[in-house]
């Protein structure tokens, strides 16, 4: 199994500012994703953290406004840019391997946008 | 369209008694199903996961069932208690996938919107 922890575990933050959120997974995980999820919904897929190379984004996400990095088989950080109330959410990292169907999620941050 | 559907959205149920949520999905290529179960303010946590040639799984208390041929499956909870109040995902696995460019496959989650379960003593 992998253990996943993120930084910040929850902020406030002013419209037209930035956030990085941190990933960091106790293991070498070929994987990971950030996901979304707002209020009283399920989890939205954002992008694929590709190490070494740029992530893939799923429709209706853009690398200007959730640019994400990923420097080596264990950290990634998703940057939430120029925020506005509509951003409030709960920020998810998870990771997983090619071979294993299982997927693994961090605690999530909780972001509220003012 | 990949798509996850449960029901029902939400559920009350008393201390001790049992439940049963459903999932059902449309997604193509298949690879295999979960059930998570996410508390409040916390990520997903895997209950069962379970392969296309696979009817049932249990884990403690859960027990989840797969039907491929209508594409539906099933989480039961026997004896519920207070701690199960939680949301229950069903999460349908498709893959693999090979985007261009990426050396290798990997599996992509499709999630339901969740049922949210009120355990009340």
């Amino acid at each position: 199994s992998a253990v996943i922890s993120q930084k910040p575990s929850r902020d406030i933050c002013q419209r037209g500012t930035s956030l990085t959120i941190q990933c960091q997974v106790d293991s070498q995980v070929t994987m990971m994703f950030w996901y979304r999820q707002q209020p009283g919904q399920s989890l939205t897929l954002i992008a694929t953290a590709n190490q070494g190379s740029e992530a893939t984004y799923e429709s209706g996400f853009v690398i200007d406004k959730f640019p994400i990095s990923r420097p080596n088989l264990t950290f990634s950080t998703l940057t939430v840019s120029n925020m506005s109330p509509e951003d409030s959410s709960i920020y998810l990292c998870s990771a997983g391997t090619l071979r294993s169907y299982e997927q693994y999620f961090g605690p999530g941050t909780r972001l509220t946008v003012t | 369209k990949n798509q996850v559907e449960q029901s029902p959205q939400s559920l009350i149920i008393l201390e001790g008694k049992n439940c049963t949520l459903q999932c059902n999905y449309t997604v193509s290529p298949f690879s295999n199903l979960r059930w998570y179960k996410q508390d409040t303010g916390r990520g997903p946590v895997s209950l069962t996961i379970m392969t296309f040639s696979e009817n049932t799984k249990s884990n403690g208390r859960y027990t989840a069932t797969l039907d491929a041929d209508t594409k539906q499956s099933s989480l039961h909870i026997t004896a519920s208690q207070l701690s199960d109040s939680a949301s229950y995902i069903c999460v349908v696995i498709i893959g693999p996938l090979f985007p261009i460019g990426f050396s290798g496959g990997y599996n992509k989650l499709i999630f339901g919107a969740g049922t949210r379960l009120a355990v009340h003593p």
